[in-house]
């Protein structure tokens, strides 16, 4: 069975700081790997896809990278910033479907 | 205006009751989905359909039936709705180009509650 799992659930760090959030998947055979921002009350946001044949994707300050012989990926944040505060979940693909982890729910503080 | 919008927002039903949940999109795209999510858990998909002909069972089905009634609307219907169907639904949609291309554009979400 196919499994995303995200560590940590919940995280809290000073404004300013880098970090680190980190996705960890059972099978390798995944066509790509995404990162996604989620806000109470709104949607999914599609932050970053890595391809599978990609090492990693970059967008401003975010940073996310796939290592499918470990099965993680990792989405770095920096200096973040209070509007960085949300849940993020990161979701594999395989086939016809998206396998989601259970999300990191980030706290961004002034 | 929102590519994906989902009615009702918000809605507390009864047990046995039966629901409906709508999804729009204005994307174009082919491929739609609907999900839910619980507190601690990912999303799972419940269906999917990648044209108005096409209709696919997905991880937790049971309980859900779907009717895609153009390309553009994909709907959820909870036959008898029950506590434990109680979550947070999302429709997406999607427009891949190719395997590892399938970026998913979601909808705002509905809460539903089953007393």
């Amino acid at each position: 069975k196919q499994e995303v799992t995200q560590i940590p659930a919940a995280l809290s760090v000073p404004e300013g700081e880098n970090l680190v959030l980190n996705c960890s998947f059972t099978d390798s055979a995944i066509y790509n790997l995404q990162w996604f921002r989620q806000d109470p009350g709104k949607g999914l946001t599609s932050l970053l896809l890595i391809q599978s044949s990609q090492r990693e994707q970059t967008s401003g300050r975010l940073n996310a990278s796939l290592d499918k012989s470990s099965g993680r990926s990792t989405l770095y944040i920096a200096a973040s910033q209070p509007g960085d505060s949300a849940t993020y979940l990161c979701a594999g693909e395989y086939g016809n479907k998206l396998v989601f982890g259970a999300g990191t729910i980030l706290r961004v503080k002034s | 205006d929102a590519d994906v919008t989902q009615t009702p927002r918000n809605r507390i039903t009864k047990t046995g009751k039966r629901i409906m949940l709508e999804c729009s999109q204005t994307k174009g795209h082919d491929r739609m989905y609907w999900y839910r999510q619980d507190p601690g858990l990912g999303l799972r998909l419940i269906y999917y359909s990648f044209d108005v002909k096409d209709i696919n069972k997905g991880e937790i089905s049971d309980g859900y039936s779907v009717s895609r009634q153009a390309q553009a609307k994909f709907s959820l219907s909870l036959e008898s709705a029950i506590p434990n169907q109680t979550a947070l639904y999302f429709c997406a949609t999607s427009d891949p180009t190719g395997p590892g291309t399938d970026t998913q554009y979601f909808g705002p979400g509905t809460r539903l509650t089953v007393l």
